[in-house]
């Protein structure tokens, strides 16, 4: 399956620090994109990267590709507690998703 | 305005009964998913319907039917339920089959008596 694989499982850091979460996936994809799942709610998109792309940047979110290495890492800059959610891979145009990465944000 | 809505939001009802959960999607789009998202809040998908076809249909009891009455609703049908069909289940929807980026619903959490 081209489940994504995020890593950490869980995450808390102090507010204003940075986030990184990981992902790895095991087959050859067109794109890959972070979901965002805040408690007791449904999925939000927040970026998507072409398999040609290796960095792209939305606001505060900064998203890497490493097709060679069947892996992506997103990070979150100057993280707010407004951040504190799941944060979810998803590998090309297959419907798995992990587990997620749950980030906490202390104010 | 929603852009992906599901009723009921919650959802508790006695082991063998029979249950529907509605979706609806006002953008237009021609994709829809079930995904169910256990406990451990791993998602996985359940049912794709792209302009009212059925394109994916995982391993999924026969008792969970899913129905498309037009490319803006997708309806899910349980029967029989059981303990574990405990779960949240979540409606999504996209423009196009693939890659696109996925709308979803808030989900409906089903608890089983």
């Amino acid at each position: 399956s081209q489940q994504g694989e995020e890593d950490p499982q869980a995450l808390s850091i102090q507010e204003g620090e940075n986030a990184t979460m990981n992902c790895s996936y095991k087959t050859s994809i067109n794109n890959l994109q972070w979901y965002r799942q805040n408690s007791g709610r449904g999925l939000v998109h927040l970026i998507l990267i072409r398999s040609n792309e290796r960095e792209k940047h939305s606001g505060r979110l900064r998203v890497t590709l490493d097709t060679s290495k069947k892996s992506s890492s997103l990070l979150i800059t100057a993280s707010r507690a407004a951040d504190t959610a799941s944060y979810f891979c998803f590998p090309g145009n297959q419907f798995y998703f992990g587990t997620g990465t749950s980030l906490t944000v202390i104010p | 305005d929603t852009a992906v809505s599901q009723t009921p939001k919650y959802l508790v009802t006695q082991m063998g009964n029979d249950k529907s959960i509605k979706c609806e999607q006002n953008l237009g789009h021609d994709t829809m998913y079930w995904y169910k998202q256990d406990s451990k809040k791993f998602l996985k998908i359940m049912f794709s319907y792209n302009n009212k076809e059925l394109i994916i249909n995982e391993t999924v009891p026969n008792r969970f039917s899913p129905k498309s009455p037009d490319k803006a609703h997708l309806n899910l049908h349980i029967n029989s339920l059981e303990l574990g069909d405990s779960a949240v289940y979540f409606c999504a929807s996209s423009q196009d089959t693939g890659e696109q980026p996925q709308h979803f619903g808030d989900g409906t959490r089903l608890s089983i008596l």
